[in-house]
């Protein structure tokens, strides 16, 4: 299994200021033969499901702010939040789908200052 | 718009069995990869089973293997998790989800879930 350990565990971040979440994998999520990273980062609020921010380790899903964006290769991935909002508050989580089973991180609460 | 609705959580005893239900919308379900993924009270998600679009290919976390089976029936658009000698550990928030395309990969869509407490 592709065990992935994010960090840190929670951080704290005033209003309008940058939050940085890392990822780093066991083992290389890269596919070499697409150059694709099977990454992707997911926020969850208190009672609801986890909602996907990034795919392919920095492909933005519709609809969610640019504030919000994804980098990295490989084993190390960074999910980084320009601005920070209030409603920003939630648990941030990597996935690898990469191989099966696929794998979470054990999430990042993000809390405001 | 795509819609997942997940239905038969409920208490049930150690070694018992049940089945989830998850009936879709708005999108074409056979061409679809879907997941199982359930989440235990304050922990992180843990990915269960996905079914490929073929509807033959399916895989399982080592924890369900050979306990839980994964299936779908298309005429109904609904997707299943038939859970057997269920364990106190099962407990969790079952969530479906709609894969992002018919290798499934990581869900773009998830219902609302549906709680199972295995329970003595």
């Amino acid at each position: 299994d592709i065990v992935m350990t994010q960090s840190p565990d929670s951080l704290a971040v005033s209003l309008g200021e940058r939050a940085t979440i890392n990822c780093k994998s066991r083992q290389s999520v890269l596919y070499t033969s697409n150059n694709r990273n099977y990454l992707g980062w997911y926020q969850q609020k208190p009672g609801q499901p986890p909602k996907l921010l990034i795919y392919w380790a920095s492909t933005r899903e519709s609809g969610v702010p640019d504030r919000f964006s994804g980098s990295g290769s490989g084993t190390d991935f960074t999910l980084t939040i320009n601005n920070v909002q209030a409603e920003d508050v939630a648990v941030y989580y990597c996935q690898q789908y990469y191989s099966v089973p696929y794998t979470f991180g054990q999430g990042t609460k993000l809390e405001i200052k | 718009q795509v819609q997942l609705v997940e239905s038969g959580g409920g208490v049930v005893q150690p070694g018992k069995s049940l089945r989830l239900s998850c009936v879709a919308s708005g999108f074409a379900f056979n061409r679809h990869g879907m997941h199982w993924v359930r989440q235990a009270p304050g922990k992180g998600p843990a990915w269960v089973a996905v079914l490929l679009s073929d509807g033959i290919t399916k895989y399982y976390a080592d924890s369900v293997k050979g306990r839980f089976t994964i299936s779908r029936d298309t005429s109904r658009n609904t997707l299943y998790l038939d859970m057997s000698r269920l364990r106190t550990e099962d407990s969790a928030v079952y969530y479906c989800g709609r894969g992002y395309d018919s290798n499934g990969y990581f869900p773009n869509y998830w219902g609302q879930g549906a709680l199972v407490t295995v329970s003595p």
